[in-house]
């Protein structure tokens, strides 16, 4: 079974400034993906960025990027630039393709930004 | 991008009534959808695994029959919770695999149910 560790319970970035949340996992599988997602006050489920475990490249969408250590089984999101609308719930996923493509969520960190 | 439309978003209702939630994938098809269930400043635990024509997987610890899942088409899974109670009260969500190598999942926008 997959687990998700995110260490950090809440953090704090004043605008403009850049954070970084940490994410570990534990698997036995070579083939997957993780996945970071904003969850706002509104709660809904917004997908931040993904990575596929097989590109040793690390994703980077606009403001955000990852950095992914494979051996390490590590996936920190790295927020630049940190506007208030970056305010949210962060939930890191693991995905396993050979189990129904379920996620496997981290217990969240809340980022406040700070004007 | 693919949406999915959960409704209601909200519902109060008395302890030992039934409540229907719906999950709707609006612009593909879903042959399998996920349910969860997130209580306050927690995660998002998964409740089921939603298959359309067959039975629905649930995860341990989840009652099959206080939380009945159906998914009769492509598009359209339920989650009723039968016999409500107010432990019951909770933040659940479905959210389905996209159709391109199911890589991402698209999320509906939840519904709070208030058991009273």
């Amino acid at each position: 079974a997959q687990t998700v560790t995110q260490s950090q319970p809440e953090m704090s970035v004043q605008e403009a400034e850049t954070v970084t949340l940490s994410c570990t996992y534990d698997t036995s599988e070579n083939n997957y993906y993780l996945f970071w997602y904003k969850q706002p006050p509104s709660r809904q489920m917004i997908l931040v960025i993904r990575q596929e475990a097989y590109k040793q490249q690390n994703a980077t969408e606009n403001r955000f990027s990852v950095n992914f250590q494979k051996a390490a089984k590590s996936f920190s999101l790295k927020i630049s630039d940190s506007q208030l609308g970056d305010t949210a719930m962060y939930f890191c996923a693991f995905m396993n393709p050979r189990v129904s493509y379920q996620l496997t969520f981290g217990k969240g960190t809340k980022l406040s930004v700070i004007p | 991008g693919a949406v999915v439309s959960q409704h209601p978003s909200r519902v109060i209702c008395k302890s030992g009534t039934s409540v229907k939630i719906e999950c709707r994938s609006l612009d593909f098809q879903a042959t399998t959808m996920f349910w969860y269930r997130q209580f306050p400043k927690k995660s998002l635990m998964l409740m089921a695994t939603s298959n359309e024509g067959s039975k629905a997987t649930y995860e341990q610890g989840v009652e099959k029959d206080k939380f009945l899942i159906n998914h009769a088409s492509l598009t359209l899974s339920t989650l009723t919770v039968t016999s409500a109670h107010p432990e019951d009260s909770s933040f659940y969500i479905c959210s389905a695999p996209s159709m391109a190598g199911h890589t991402e999942a698209f999320f509906g926008q939840g519904t709070r149910l208030t058991v009273v």
